[in-house]
């Protein structure tokens, strides 16, 4: 079993969907917690950085951490054309914080 | 635009050519790391260095050899690479971990 579980995708909505990226995880020391948006030919872009069990918003983007499930998602709202792109959970445990554990990524597309 | 910078953006090589990939970040951060990305995965991390001290992630091949010359500088030493080396190689940094990694859009290698 991975440690990092993604959905893999890929996913299609059509423009202004809600959009529901998710991962679970089966270590209970990672504590914090990142969402990135990849491009094609880009590198991973930080769109959400998180420690806290709750909710995080920003604009259009709220993270989420439920910590006693092992389960974190990443809500789009309107989801526009320009989200399209492969999306990435990442995590890292309190100790050993160099490492980056990530998902496997889900491939995102939305539709005009 | 991304604040940690990646040349060439593109490097295609044959497998006897020594060739070097180069990083800077002007953000004041003390971690800065190499992953190796291939298509539809993940990046895998190959080396961090914090504090410009190193940490190697053991099954990474000794035909790749970073370098740290200061703290805002990382290059990545290629020599005799196989094939199966080509990928999109991230540079990334951070203030000290478990701060977020930010990337770089990587150089594009191939190996012919």
């Amino acid at each position: 079993q991975k440690e990092v579980e993604q959905d893999p995708g890929p996913l299609s909505v059509p423009e202004g969907a809600i959009v529901s990226l998710n991962c679970t995880y089966s270590n209970s020391a990672f504590q914090y917690f990142m969402w990135y948006r990849q491009y094609s030919r880009k590198g991973p872009e930080l769109l959400m950085y998180t420690y806290s069990s709750g909710n995080k918003e920003d604009g259009r983007f709220t993270a989420q951490v439920d910590k006693s499930s092992k389960y974190i998602s990443l809500f789009i709202r309107d989801s526009q054309p320009s989200d399209s792109a492969t999306y990435l959970c990442a995590m890292v445990p309190l100790t050993g914080a160099n490492n980056l554990f990530f998902g496997t990524g889900t491939r995102l597309t939305v539709i005009p | 635009d991304t604040e940690v910078t990646q040349t060439p953006k593109h490097l295609v090589m044959g497998m006897t050519n020594k060739k070097s990939l180069k990083c800077e970040q002007h953000m004041g951060h003390r971690a800065m790391y190499w992953y190796k990305q291939k298509a539809k995965k993940p990046p895998e991390l190959m080396f961090v260095y914090s504090y410009e001290k190193l940490s190697i992630n053991e099954s990474v091949p000794s035909r790749f050899s970073p370098e740290c010359p200061n703290s805002s500088l990382l290059n990545l030493h290629l020599h005799a690479l196989q094939p199966e080396d080509s990928a999109l190689y991230l540079c990334a940094s951070s203030q000290e971990p478990p701060q977020p990694q930010h990337f770089g859009d990587g150089t594009r290698l191939s190996i012919l």
